[in-house]
């Protein structure tokens, strides 16, 4: 495709539940990051990868957050037990090593 | 303190202005400087990629960095109504394939017509 793409773009889910959110990166771009934007802020760090390779994953903010890539295309962050913080958009992004192309996001409610 | 700080304004200018948003940074190992646009429920979106110190030119778009002062800036000449959106400032140590970005607040920016 064109651009970054991530499914689904909404995604309402109730406390407890778990969740699984996908990213489709540009075709051949070998690094993928996660982030996560709060309402009125910028956006922060989870995690990235290259390839499938899991580089960096220190932004992850708890165990119940899990990402993989296992064939180093797409992408999936998945959140267990999920809890009202993390009410969010998650970005994904990939990067042609010089500028990483963000995705519209997916926005995460939790009740 | 935030290693990137950034106004958020919200900033309201006239179509036709002169805008100029800038952010301020505390960790010195930031190398590459970029602006990114986002609009309402959109993604950013990469408007500006500069590393190092220095201007950039794009358009209506100047990105200026000055390492010394770790500020840097980006200015938008006759701004238009579809310039409306939140204006983030990101910074990394290496090149946008291999690190994390970390960002600023945002700036929100409305062009009235």
């Amino acid at each position: 495709g064109a651009g970054v793409s991530q499914s689904p773009r909404y995604k309402v889910a109730k406390r407890g539940q778990d969740v699984a959110l996908r990213c489709d990166p540009i075709s051949g771009h070998v690094s993928l990051f996660w982030y996560q934007q709060a309402l009125g802020q910028g956006p922060e760090f989870l995690t990235y990868f290259q390839n499938e390779a899991q580089l960096d994953k220190s932004g992850l903010p708890s165990d119940r957050f899990f990402a993989e890539r296992p064939e180093g295309s797409v992408s999936t962050l998945k959140i267990q037990r999920t809890q009202q913080e993390d009410s969010a958009v998650y970005l994904c992004a990939s990067s042609d090593d010089v500028g990483q192309f963000f995705g519209p996001g997916t926005r995460l409610t939790v009740l | 303190q935030k290693e990137v700080e950034q106004d958020p304004g919200p900033l309201s200018v006239p179509e036709g202005a002169i805008v100029s948003l800038n952010c301020t940074y505390s960790n010195s190992a930031f190398q590459y400087f970029m602006w990114y646009r986002q609009y309402s429920r959109k993604g950013p979106e990469l408007l500006m990629y500069t590393y190092s110190s220095g201007n950039k030119e794009d358009g209506r778009f100047t990105a200026q960095v000055d390492k010394s002062s770790k500020y840097i800036s980006l200015f938008i000449r006759d701004s238009q109504p579809s310039d409306s959106a939140t204006y983030l400032c990101a910074m990394s140590a290496a090149s946008g394939g291999s690190e994390k970005l970390v960002f600023g607040k945002g700036t929100k920016l409305t062009v009235n017509p």
